[in-house]
């Protein structure tokens, strides 16, 4: 069975801080695609990036950083310089043969 | 580009009751998904659509959950009779044929069962 591991519950940062959230997946598939999706307290998930498992390469938008390690079935996420409206639940999911499967979610506050 | 619309947005019933939520996907996208969210947890996959056609209801609780997809695009998602562990929030998400691993979320029905 798939699994999504994100251990932070909740973090607090201040403003312009750096901050990474971490992911830990569990699957059998040799593809599968992995997500990061952001939460608001509006309740809309939104879609930040997806990974296919054969591309490790790490990517960069913005202030936004993913670090995809098969090695260590991880799939870490950084904002750096944070911001207010950056407060928000952050989500990591993991998708392949089954059904996509979330992680139970990192709360962050990003206090100015 | 419209997103995922769902409605309502809240809804407040006692046990026992039914409700029913309501999504439209996003024009064109053949997938839609219905998700539970507790609070707390990620969402969980309750059923998925391709077209009218059910592809997954391994996680619904088909005694008192249904959910159908007539002609392929709207969907209506009924609970009867509610229970206490049924408050959540419910999300409804499509995807496109070209991208089926890329969900859009709509804003969800927040449930709360009395």
């Amino acid at each position: 069975a798939q699994k999504v591991t994100q251990a932070q519950t909740e973090i607090s940062v201040v403003e312009k801080e750096d901050v990474t959230l971490d992911c830990v997946y569990e699957t059998r598939d040799t593809t599968y695609y992995l997500f990061w999706y952001k939460q608001p307290p509006s309740g809309e998930l939104v879609f930040l990036i997806r990974r296919n498992s054969f591309d490790e390469q790490n990517e960069i938008s913005g202030r936004y950083s993913w670090n995809f390690q098969k090695s260590t079935s991880s799939f870490n996420f950084t904002i750096t310089a944070s911001q207010v409206v950056d407060s928000a639940v952050y989500f990591c999911a993991l998708g392949g043969s089954e059904k996509l499967v979330f992680g139970k979610g990192t709360k962050l506050t990003v206090n100015p | 580009e419209a997103g995922v619309a769902q409605s309502p947005r809240y809804k407040i019933i006692e046990k026992r009751q039914s409700v029913a939520f309501w999504c439209n996907p996003i024009s064109g996208h053949a997938t839609l998904y219905w998700y539970q969210q507790i609070l707390g947890q990620g969402p969980k996959l309750l059923i998925q659509f391709q077209n009218n056609g059910v592809v997954d209801d391994s996680q619904l609780p088909k005694d008192r959950f249904s959910a159908e997809r007539l002609k392929g695009v709207d969907s209506t998602l009924k609970i009867q009779p509610a229970k206490l562990e049924d408050s959540a929030v419910y999300l409804c998400a499509s995807s496109s044929r070209a991208e089926r691993e890329k969900l859009f979320f709509g804003s969800g029905t927040q449930l709360s069962v009395l």
